[in-house]
């Protein structure tokens, strides 16, 4: 059974430029939740994704924005970067009624210079 | 003050050794509480989920909640050099739909 699968590992960046990740959730679940870690502290919470809405928050300017698809899989874009947004940016899949166990993927490493 | 406060460490005890690790938190809507343990350049993984206060014991893993103290712990017992790792705390109000929101994280260092 496959578990939470993030694409690209490690992504290299210019300040002002876009990117997106991508996250597929483990097999059976049906919401996923996007976080960011800074080096030193734990997880933030960005915005959690359900039936292709976003339905919850964290404090993330629009500048993070993201998508569900229909096979719950998940893009996290970030436009205009910032040096501030280098980070592992982590991806968690869980059911909806379940949202409380969250299994993460290994992340991907975004280094912006 | 942050909603959730842990110690970051390191925390270096010898094998065989009873850990114990903490977390405090501000938030008294807080109910869903959660440990992750993050290897090096790896994603969290969780290890134990407790609703409300009371115990829960889970192999050599116990997680303990009293909330009218807003203070959680989870002791390993007899501890391996392989439960090396960084040990995230994690609260919830709302079952996960707000998010968890986590501690930084406590570095434990297991002596051979």
């Amino acid at each position: 059974d496959a578990g939470v699968t993030q694409s690209p590992t490690h992504l290299i960046k210019t300040r002002g430029q876009q990117v997106t990740l991508r996250c597929s959730p483990k097999s059976g679940h049906d919401t996923v939740s996007w976080y960011q870690q800074a080096l030193g502290q734990g997880p933030q919470f960005i915005f959690q994704y359900y039936e292709e809405e976003e339905r919850q928050r964290g404090n993330f300017p629009d500048r993070f924005s993201g998508h569900q698809f229909p096979n719950y899989s998940s893009e996290l874009n970030v436009n205009a970067l910032l040096l501030g947004d280098s980070a592992l940016y982590l991806c968690a899949s869980s059911k909806v009624w379940g949202l409380n166990e969250q299994y993460f993927g290994p992340g991907t490493r975004l280094t912006v210079t | 003050q942050k909603e959730v406060e842990q110690d970051p460490g390191p925390l270096s005890v010898p094998e065989g050794a009873i850990v114990s690790l903490n977390c405090t938190y501000s938030n008294s809507a807080f109910q869903y509480f959660m440990w992750y343990r993050q290897y090096s350049r790896k994603g969290p993984e969780l290890l134990m989920y407790t609703y409300s206060s009371g115990n829960k014991e889970d192999g050599r893993f116990t997680a303990q909640v009293d909330k009218s103290s807003k203070y959680i712990s989870l002791f390993i017992r007899d501890s391996q050099p392989s439960d090396s790792a960084t040990y995230l705390c994690a609260m919830s109000a709302r079952g996960g739909a707000d998010g968890l929101t986590f501690g930084k994280g406590t570095h434990l260092i297991i002596q051979p």
